[in-house]
């Protein structure tokens, strides 16, 4: 069974700095896709960065990108310039084909002004 | 730019009474989710919807639940005889073609609260 571990409940970051929330995986699938998404205190979860597993090169969005490691099955987000918007559960997500996606239990990132 | 938009927003209800989650998915996307969050724990999956059936439901989708989509807009779900541990918020999603690695556009969810 494919699982999503995110092994930071919590992560506090200055304004301006960078800060690095990790996710790791668990597959026997060789292609898939990995998403981290965002979910502020109004709940509603939007999509930051997707990587698809057959590309090596790491995903970027503006302040956002990853570090896709498919040997360690290990997929990071790192937000550089944190401003105070990026205050919010963070969660890790796999999807296989069009199946279901599975997330991880996320981490609360904190921006301290 | 094109939202889901989920209703209500907040449902509170007895035990045992039975409740009607909405969702109204992007116009012209193909493949619906629901999802739950419990609080303070992860996303849950509960089942994909396509082409008016069920693709798949995780083992919580049990015989309480079911889903449909009544007049070809709304996508629904049915909670019949609810119980307090249905307590949590419920996400719907929706993708357009229902491709590999497609990104699913998430509701700002119903919270649902079972006294």
């Amino acid at each position: 069974a494919q699982t999503v571990t995110q092994s930071q409940p919590e992560m506090s970051v200055q304004e301006a700095e960078t800060v690095t929330l990790s996710c790791t995986y668990d597959t026997s699938e060789s292609d898939y896709y990995l998403f981290w998404y965002k979910q502020p205190p109004s709940r509603q979860m939007i999509l930051v960065i997707r990587q698809e597993a057959y590309k090596q090169q790491n995903a970027t969005e503006n302040r956002f990108s990853v570090n896709f490691q498919k040997a360690a099955k290990s997929f990071s987000l790192k937000i550089s310039d944190s401003q105070l918007g990026d205050a919010a559960m963070y969660f890790c997500a796999y999807q296989y084909n069009n199946n279901d996606m599975r997330f991880g239990a996320g981490t609360r990132l904190t921006v301290k002004p | 730019e094109p939202e889901v938009t989920q209703t209500p927003s907040h449902q509170v209800t007895q035990m045992g009474q039975e409740v009607i989650l909405r969702c109204v998915p992007i116009s012209n996307h193909l493949y619906f989710y629901w999802y739950r969050q419990i609080l303070g724990q992860k996303v849950e999956f509960l089942v994909s919807f396509y082409n008016n059936e069920i693709s798949e439901k995780s083992e919580i989708f049990d015989d309480q639940f079911s889903v449909e989509r009544p007049d070809g807009s709304n996508f629904t779900l049915k909670i019949r005889s609810t119980k307090l541990e249905d307590s949590a918020m419920y996400f719907c999603a929706t993708v357009a073609s229902g491709g590999a690695g497609e990104t699913q556009y998430f509701g700002p969810g119903t919270r649902l609260l079972v006294l």
